[in-house]
């Protein structure tokens, strides 16, 4: 059974830094991985999609890394602003199963100006 | 133009009573999902649609009834409401086209049972 983990659950930093945030999972037969960022009180946001066959994703200052074999994903985040700071969540679609997206918890973002 | 709008935003009911929301995607995508987020952020789905046809159907009470008129649009009907069911319902889609399987989520419908 597929389960997704992310580390850490908050993290505060001042602004311009760079930050990694990490999400692992379980299973390597893997669909795709999906990089979300919710606001307070919002929808999701996609962010970064990466297809099983890929090894990252680029989009503006976010970088999201996949490596099926050792079942991790990171999401880079170059000179953060307080306008980065969200719950990013990564959810991993299923191979089988019709790719049903298993999600992680989220990792709260704080970035202080 | 909102991609996928659910409403209504907000709902305040009390127990027993029944409910609908609503969403609808102008993506053209051929997939459809609900999905509950509890108190503690924890997303999980419900229920998923592709081409008006069920293909998820997670462990939900049956009081839950998804409906599916046509592709660009999944409703979620919901009988006897219990204070469990406080939460916030959203609607996503995706396509196979372009990024595909990417999700594209509504703004959420926050439902609130006293």
């Amino acid at each position: 059974k597929q389960e997704v983990t992310q580390i850490p659950a908050a993290l505060s930093v001042p602004e311009g830094e760079n930050l990694v945030l990490n999400c692992s999972f379980t299973d390597s037969a893997i669909y795709n991985l999906q990089w979300f960022r919710q606001d307070p009180g919002k929808g999701l946001t996609s962010l970064l999609l990466i297809q099983s066959s890929q090894r990252e994703q680029t989009s503006g200052r976010l970088n999201a890394s996949l490596d099926k074999s050792s079942g991790r994903s990171t999401l880079y985040i170059a000179a953060s602003q307080p306008g980065d700071s969200a719950t990013y969540l990564c959810a991993v679609g299923d191979a089988g199963n019709n790719r049903k997206l298993i999600w992680g918890l989220g990792t709260s973002l704080a970035v202080n100006p | 133009d909102t991609a996928v709008s659910q409403t209504p935003k907000y709902l305040v009911t009390q127990m027993g009573n029944d409910k609908s929301i609503k969403c609808e995607q102008n993506l053209g995508h051929d997939t459809m999902y609900w999905y509950k987020q509890d108190s503690k952020k924890f997303l999980k789905i419900m229920f998923s649609y592709n081409n008006k046809e069920l293909i998820i159907n997670e462990t939900v009470p049956n009081r839950f009834s998804p409906k599916s008129p046509d592709k660009a649009h999944l409703n979620l009907h919901i009988n006897s409401l219990e204070l469990g069911d406080s939460a916030v319902y959203f609607c996503a889609s995706s396509g196979l086209a372009g990024r595909r399987g990417e999700l594209f989520f509504g703004e959420g419908s926050r439902l609130t049972v006293l």
